[in-house]
C-alpha cells in the first residue's frame, strides 16, 4: 500500500507568515490528492482536491501544488482562524490513506 | 442542505460488536460514494472503509478486513458499518463522509459518533 508522509508534524508561525506543509507519497498518485483542515474540536473540512483545486468557499490564501509523489499546501498569510491540524489524503485507489497530520499553531 | 447524521456509537466490551448508522439528506444519496473515517482520541484521521454509490463495490483498510462490513440502503439514504471482534484499537470517533467525485476528496462529513471499546 502507498504511504503518505507529512512534514512537519507541527509548526508555530506568526500571523501573516507564509506557511508550507509537505506531503510525500511512497509511490506516484498523479494528482489524486486532497487537503483537509480540522480546527480544534471540529469536523474535518475539505480545502483542496486534485492537488491544487480550491474547494468552494475556501479562502484564496490557501493553495496546493504538486503531482506524482510530492505535494505542498501553502497558506500565504497565516490567520488566527487557521490554527488546527492539516491532513493530506490520497484518493487514487483504496486504501484512501491520510497523512499523519500537521498541527499549526500561532506563535 | 447536505446533512450526514451518525448514530450507534457507545461503550462496548472487547470482542463485542456494534453497528453504526449514517443517515443522509439534502442530496441524491445513490449518486455518491461514501466512506467511514475514524479518529482515535488525540490522533490523526484514518480511512476505514468505502462503498460505491450503487453498493456493488466495497473497500477496507487492512486492520478491519474480516471484522467490519460496510453497506448502504439507497432507498433510505442510509449508510451502515457493522463492526465485530472489537478491540481497544478500534476506540475512536467514527465519521461518515461523502466523496464528491472520483476526482475529489470528501466534501461533507457527519459530526461523528464515539465508539469506546473497554472492559
Amino acid at each position: 500500500d502507498i504511504q503518505m508522509t507529512q512534514s512537519p508534524s507541527s509548526l508555530s508561525a506568526s500571523v501573516g507568515d507564509r506557511v508550507t506543509i509537505t506531503c510525500r507519497a511512497s509511490q506516484g498518485i498523479y494528482i489524486y490528492l486532497a487537503w483537509y483542515q480540522q480546527r480544534p474540536g471540529k469536523v474535518p473540512k475539505l480545502l483542496i482536491s486534485s492537488a491544487s483545486t480550491l474547494h468552494s468557499g475556501v479562502p484564496s490564501r490557501f493553495s496546493g501544488s504538486g503531482s506524482g509523489t510530492d505535494f505542498t499546501l501553502t497558506i500565504s498569510s497565516l490567520q488566527p482562524e487557521d490554527i488546527g491540524s492539516y491532513y493530506c489524503q490520497k484518493y487514487d485507489d483504496a486504501p484512501l490513506t491520510f497523512g499523519g497530520g500537521t498541527k499549526v499553531e500561532i506563535k | 442542505e447536505v446533512q450526514l447524521v451518525e448514530s450507534g456509537g457507545g461503550l462496548v466490551q472487547p470482542g463485542g460488536s456494534l453497528r453504526l448508522s449514517c443517515v443522509a439528506s439534502g442530496f441524491t444519496f445513490s449518486s455518491y460514494g461514501m466512506s467511514w473515517v475514524r479518529q482515535a482520541p488525540g490522533r490523526g484521521l484514518e480511512w476505514v472503509s468505502a462503498i460505491s454509490g450503487s453498493g456493488d463495490r466495497t473497500y477496507y483498510v487492512d486492520s478491519v478486513k474480516g471484522r467490519f462490513t460496510i453497506s448502504r440502503d439507497n432507498s433510505k439514504s442510509a449508510l451502515s458499518l457493522q463492526m465485530t471482534s472489537l478491540t481497544a484499537d478500534d476506540t475512536a470517533v467514527y465519521y461518515c463522509a461523502r466523496k464528491l467525485a472520483t476526482t475529489s476528496g470528501f466534501d461533507y462529513w457527519g459530526q461523528g459518533t464515539l465508539v469506546t471499546v473497554s472492559s
